[in-house]
């Protein structure tokens, strides 16, 4: 299976800042990423497809990059509501894995 | 409004069985791929399984195959997963998620999801 390791596992920031999170598959996976976010007791939410695909009423000041094995989720200038966990997940391969997860939380 | 609901889940002794559905409203459920996603605590997310629009093609994760069984009433709205045999590993928050993407390029998101039911296996 493609193991997909994110990091940090968890980040401490305050409202304003720009964060970076990090994914990285155990294989090439093109561009086959895709970034989620879950706040507790919420459903998960996609943000971004294909690497770099914004969704649809996502904020723009979500973006991501990245491809082969390396990828990255920014948020350039963290809100209040950003404050949750944010995973990666692989499409490339069956079956389709994610990381364990980033706990963005406020300083 | 796009919604999924979960029900079924509860305690469970080790060996028992469960049975999950999710109810789906606000998009045509009979076109698409639907799935079951799972976090145990304090762990990651991890597919469990997916099912073909028709039920034709059912694909599982290995640690549930043979055990967990996926399936679907179009005409209900509603999607199930059976699980057998069940294992103090399996207690996590299951979700249903629409699985759909890109076909152009192969890449395939979970979008959008319900908030998940618990099952917890334990004597």
């Amino acid at each position: 299976d493609i193991q997909m390791t994110q990091s940090p596992s968890s980040l401490s920031a305050s409202p304003g800042d720009r964060v970076t999170i990090s994914c990285r598959a155990s294989q090439i996976i093109n561009r086959h990423l895709n970034w989620y976010q879950h706040k507790p007791g919420e459903a998960p939410k996609l943000l971004i497809s294909a690497a770099s695909g914004l969704q649809t009423g996502v904020p723009s000041r979500f973006s991501g990059s990245g491809s082969g094995t390396d990828f990255s989720l920014t948020i350039s200038s963290l809100q209040l509501e950003d404050f949750a966990t944010y995973f990666c997940q692989q499409s490339y391969y069956t079956p389709f894995t994610f990381g364990q997860g980033t706990k963005l939380e406020i300083k | 409004e796009v919604e999924l609901v979960e029900s079924g889940g509860g305690l469970v002794q080790p060996g028992g069985s469960l049975r999950l559905s999710c109810a789906v409203a606000g998009f045509t459920f009979s076109s698409y791929w639907m799935s079951w996603v799972r976090q145990a605590p304090g762990k990651g997310l991890e597919w469990v399984a997916n099912i073909k629009q028709d039920g034709s093609e059912k694909e599982y994760v290995d640690s549930v195959k043979g055990r967990f069984t996926i399936s679907r009433d179009n005409a209900k709205n509603s999607l199930y997963l059976q699980m057998n045999n069940l294992r103090a590993e399996d207690t996590a928050l299951y979700y249903c998620a629409r699985f759909h993407g890109d076909y152009e390029i192969g890449n395939w998101y979970f979008d959008p999801w319900g908030r998940g039911t618990l099952v917890t296996v334990s004597s």
